[in-house]
């Protein structure tokens, strides 16, 4: 079956520590998306990428990098730097685009950093 | 920057029922409205998408409609049952934001 797979389900660092979350998409989508769900709020992204070897800022981009080496992937590193990194992420593909078409999500990685 | 608010926050009915949730967006520039459902410590599923051009769609006992004067869009859900609970989320385009701007969702709980 299609569909997007992140990895791992639950993870824990210490702070000061990078950590970087695995996203894989078979479904053959050029456009790949990073979002942070914390409570209460919506949604935000983080970065997207529309093709690979490239991607931009999503709202939130500080204390992230990303990389797009290939189709499939595109992990998220959350460096040190990023101020409050307990959050449950989320990794999403497209089949065009921003916004254009239907996102299809993975089941998400909840981060938490002490 | 397009702004999504979804009314009510959270919805307790009992099965059976017909219910509505609510969504707006404060820029009517869109390319199309998405419905998304979230279970408890899960992504994001999609149900519906509205493009522009469109005034509703259908999936099942899943109704969306949307009208971009007025910047609203409903989901309308028929004969509920307790499958059905989960959050529900609205997303648009617009605003001149990358990509789609979410509500924070509607909780909905259908009791049996």
């Amino acid at each position: 079956d299609g569909g997007i797979t992140q990895s791992p389900k639950y993870l824990f660092r210490k702070e000061g520590q990078n950590v970087t979350l695995s996203c894989e998409q078979n479904l053959n989508h050029d456009a790949m998306y990073w979002y942070r769900q914390d409570p209460g709020q919506g949604l935000r992204l983080i970065y997207y990428s529309q093709i690979v070897n490239d991607f931009q800022k999503g709202d939130i981009a500080e204390g992230y990098s990303v990389s797009r080496e290939k189709k499939e992937s595109f992990p998220l590193t959350v460096t040190s730097a990023q101020k409050n990194p307990t959050a449950f992420y989320l990794c999403a593909s497209s089949i065009g685009g921003q916004g254009l078409t239907a996102l299809h999500f993975g089941n998400g990685t909840r981060l938490t950093v002490t | 920057k397009q702004e999504v608010t979804q009314i009510p926050a959270a919805l307790s009915v009992p099965e059976g029922e017909n219910l509505v949730l609510n969504c707006s967006f404060t820029d009517s520039a869109i390319y199309n409205l998405q419905w998304f459902r979230q279970d408890p410590g899960k992504g994001l599923t999609s149900l519906l998408l509205i493009q522009s051009s469109q005034r509703e769609q259908t999936s099942g006992r899943l109704n969306a409609s949307l009208d971009k004067s007025s910047g609203r869009s409903t989901l309308y859900i028929a004969a509920s049952q307790p499958g059905d609970s989960a959050t529900y989320l609205c997303a648009s385009t617009g605003g001149g934001a990358d990509g789609l701007t979410f509500g924070k969702g509607t909780h909905l709980i259908i009791q049996p």
